[in-house]
């Protein structure tokens, strides 16, 4: 399989346990993207990377999260003391611009329930 | 702040008739438009995208039509069938720098036998 692959699919944590989700984006992609989405809703925008550097950070991903793309390959996410209201679906994605195409390929995400 | 919406959230139909889905976006300086297909339990799913220099798009049973001036974005699904059965989303990348995309609530999909 050669798309995003994000690990673990699943999470059951409680509430003020840390959590570290990685992300594994298509091997020539550049670009790779964290974002959240909850029941009914869009996916949120948290943070992207291009190669190993992290250029923006949405005002969502407060001092609890933190990501790192070291190697400019995979990607990790941790959150920190969580809170139930981290519970949601935390999706990757990763881009390679070609043309003006900026076409993100998410993965299948993983699903955080914080009790 | 800005963001982008959409008019309906369910719409249902016909096996093999057409779809139409529309989004309206309220920033101007969007320059890049992408539309993707979320079914339950999976990531969202590239479709078709049109960048605002654009007009209409067509694909493999889909149209992208956009209208700068109505701030308005469709997506047209042709023969629908119900594997196309899903939520859709549009999502709008907003220009300059910025390459996160912003998208909206979505709409749900359900194709009748």
């Amino acid at each position: 399989d050669t798309g995003v692959s994000q690990d673990p699919r699943h999470k059951i944590t409680k509430r003020g346990q840390n959590v570290t989700f990685r992300c594994d984006p298509i091997s020539e992609h550049n670009r790779l993207y964290w974002y959240r989405q909850t029941l009914g809703q869009g996916p949120e925008f948290l943070t992207y990377f291009q190669n190993e550097a992290q250029l923006e950070k949405s005002r969502l991903l407060s001092d609890r999260f933190s990501a790192e793309r070291p190697k400019g390959s995979f990607s990790t996410l941790e959150i920190q003391r969580t809170e139930q209201g981290d519970s949601a679906m935390y999706l990757c994605a990763s881009s390679l611009t070609v043309g003006g195409q900026n076409i993100q390929y998410f993965g299948a995400g993983t699903r955080l329930s914080v009790l | 702040g800005e963001s982008v919406g959409l008019h309906l959230p369910t719409l249902s139909v016909q096996e093999g008739d057409n779809s139409i889905i529309n989004c309206a976006y309220s920033n101007s300086a969007s320059d890049y438009f992408i539309w993707y297909k979320q079914e339950s339990g999976k990531g969202p799913q590239f479709i078709i995208d049109i960048r605002s220099n654009m007009d209409k798009r067509q694909g493999q049973r889909v149209t992208v039509l956009l209208n700068k001036t109505v701030k308005h974005l469709s997506l047209q699904i042709a023969a629908t069938q119900p594997g196309d059965s899903a939520v859709y989303f549009c999502a709008e990348n907003m220009g300059g720098s910025a390459r996160q995309l912003t998208f909206g609530s979505g709409t749900q999909l359900t194709v009748l036998p």
